[in-house]
């Protein structure tokens, strides 16, 4: 099972809300990750998270806060979000102690309002 | 350091017909090559990978054969399908960095019936 589920599939969201974007994957894999993708582009990578700590933060506004729970849960709270953060948002998980490939989820579709 | 050029595309094919999209890396080190799927809607989907010189990745009719001497990790399929239509993504890691992965830009493939 390569399973990575995310919820909700869309959110639709004004500048002064908050709301969070879950991961969840059972595969036992202790990296995950946070993407941002642009239609028509790649996926730009946000955070990682190794053994739930945070690994990696590529310079993401403080609008955005990664939280990882435990080892399956991972989250990213939203907190007065602009337009221009209207993208797919993508969690992935690998299991970098044998391999490298990660697995992704379906993505949430969130819009800025 | 690493980087992914693949074709952009669009690329448009008819039902049956042979598929090849390039893609050529610069890494350091001994990365590990993927192609990764994305259908309309959808998350990335991990489509084969090769993680050494020689190693050839297939799955479900595709297939890339990692070429250190020409840096190169070229996607094919002998048939598409209407199924097929989708972006395809050439991406590497390593070069340092076992969480970080560099995607090519996507190529657009659309087969007609």
């Amino acid at each position: 099972d390569t399973e990575v589920t995310q919820t909700p599939k869309h959110l639709v969201m004004g500048m002064t809300n908050k709301k969070s974007l879950k991961c969840e994957q059972h595969m036992g894999h202790r990296a995950m990750y946070w993407y941002k993708q642009k239609a028509k582009k790649p996926p730009e990578l946000m955070f990682v998270y190794s053994y739930e700590k945070l690994s990696i933060n590529e310079s993401v506004p403080s609008r955005f806060s990664p939280e990882c729970p435990n080892s399956s849960l991972l989250n990213l709270h939203l907190h007065a979000l602009q337009p221009e953060d209207s993208a797919l948002y993508l969690c992935a998980s690998s299991d970098h102690r044998k391999s490298y490939e990660q697995y992704f989820g379906p993505g949430t579709r969130l819009t800025v309002t | 350091g690493n980087s992914v050029t693949q074709m952009e595309g669009p690329v448009t094919l008819s039902e049956e017909a042979f598929l090849t999209i390039n893609c050529t890396y610069t890494a350091t080190g001994y990365p590990s090559l993927f192609w990764y799927v994305q259908y309309p809607g959808e998350g990335l989907q991990l489509l084969l990978k090769a993680t050494k010189a020689d190693d050839k990745g297939s799955n479900k009719g595709f297939e890339a054969t990692y070429r250190k001497e020409t840096t190169s990790f070229h996607l094919e399929k002998g048939s598409v399908q209407v199924s097929d239509s989708a972006v395809y993504f050439c991406a590497l890691i390593g070069g340092g960095s076992n969480y970080k992965l560099t995607f090519g830009k996507g190529t657009l493939l659309t087969v007609n019936p």
